[in-house]
C-alpha cells in the first residue's frame, strides 16, 4: 500500500509569492492534515479536512489556507510568503479522523523563503 | 487550550540501560495520548497510543492522570531505538481532529 505522498520535496520562493503544496493521502483514508514544523515551535497543526470539509483549525493566520478533493487529495496554499514561513510542511492522513486514529505521515515539503 | 511538555530535548543513555522519555500534558478533558518516533531519514511514525495499552519495540507509555503525565519506558535500550520521539495529545469536543505535540526528545544510545 503506497503511504502519503506529497509533492514537491523542496521549494524555494522570495517573500511576497504564493505557494501551493499537495498531499496524496493513503487509500482509503478520508482525512487530511497538515502540520508546519520549525525547530523553534516544534510540530504546530494548521488544518483537518475531511469529505472536502475543514473541520478544525490551528492558530495560523488566513494567509494559510487549504482545500481537499473529492479523492481525498489535499492541497495547501500560503499566500504573501514571509521569511518566517520557512518550514518542513507535513501532512498526515487517516481513516476517519478523530481523537483515536493514528496518523500516517508524509515526507514533508520543505519550503524555503528567501 | 491543549500543551504537550517534553521537559528533555536531548537524552543519552547506554545500551542495555533502562530508558524514560518524560511527557506531561494540559488538557482538561479527557485525552487522546500517542508516542510518536521519527529515526533518521525516515517518517514520523507512530510508536503507541494509550488506548491500546501496547508494549511496542519493548516500549511502554502509562497515561497518569493524577500527575498528568505519559512518560515513555524501555527496561533495555537499544543502538537501534535511537531517534526523536514525540509526545501528542489528542483532546475531546471540538478539538478531536488535531493532534498537539510536543518539541521533542532526541534519544541516543551508545554502545
Amino acid at each position: 500500500k503506497a503511504g502519503v505522498t506529497q509533492t514537491p520535496r523542496y521549494l524555494i520562493k522570495t517573500r511576497g509569492q504564493q505557494v501551493t503544496l499537495s498531499c496524496s493521502p493513503i487509500s482509503g483514508h478520508r482525512s487530511v492534515s497538515w502540520y508546519q514544523q520549525t525547530p523553534g515551535q516544534g510540530l504546530q497543526f494548521l488544518f483537518e479536512y475531511f469529505s472536502e470539509t475543514q473541520r478544525n483549525k490551528g492558530n495560523f493566520p488566513g494567509r494559510f489556507s487549504g482545500r481537499q478533493f473529492s479523492n481525498s487529495r489535499s492541497e495547501m496554499n500560503v499566500s504573501t510568503l514571509e521569511l518566517g514561513d520557512s518550514a518542513l510542511y507535513l501532512c498526515a492522513s487517516s481513516r476517519r479522523g478523530g481523537p483515536v486514529q493514528p496518523q500516517h505521515f508524509g515526507d514533508g515539503t520543505r519550503l524555503s523563503i528567501l | 487550550a491543549q500543551r504537550v511538555t517534553q521537559p528533555e530535548k536531548l537524552l543519552s543513555v547506554f545500551k542495555g540501560a533502562p530508558v524514560e522519555l518524560k511527557c506531561n500534558y494540559s488538557y482538561s478533558g479527557s485525552p487522546e495520548l500517542f508516542w510518536y518516533v521519527q529515526y533518521s531519514r525516515q517518517r514520523l511514525q507512530l510508536l503507541l497510543r494509550h488506548i491500546s495499552r501496547e508494549s511496542i519495540k519493548g516500549f511502554t507509555a502509562d497515561l497518569n492522570k493524577g500527575e498528568t503525565s505519559f512518560h515513555l519506558k524501555k527496561p533495555f535500550a537499544q543502538e537501534e531505538d535511537s531517534a526523536m520521539y514525540y509526545c501528542a495529545l489528542s483532546g475531546g469536543g471540538g478539538s478531536n481532529y488535531k493532534l498537539t505535540f510536543g518539541k521533542g526528545t532526541l534519544l541516543t544510545v551508545n554502545p
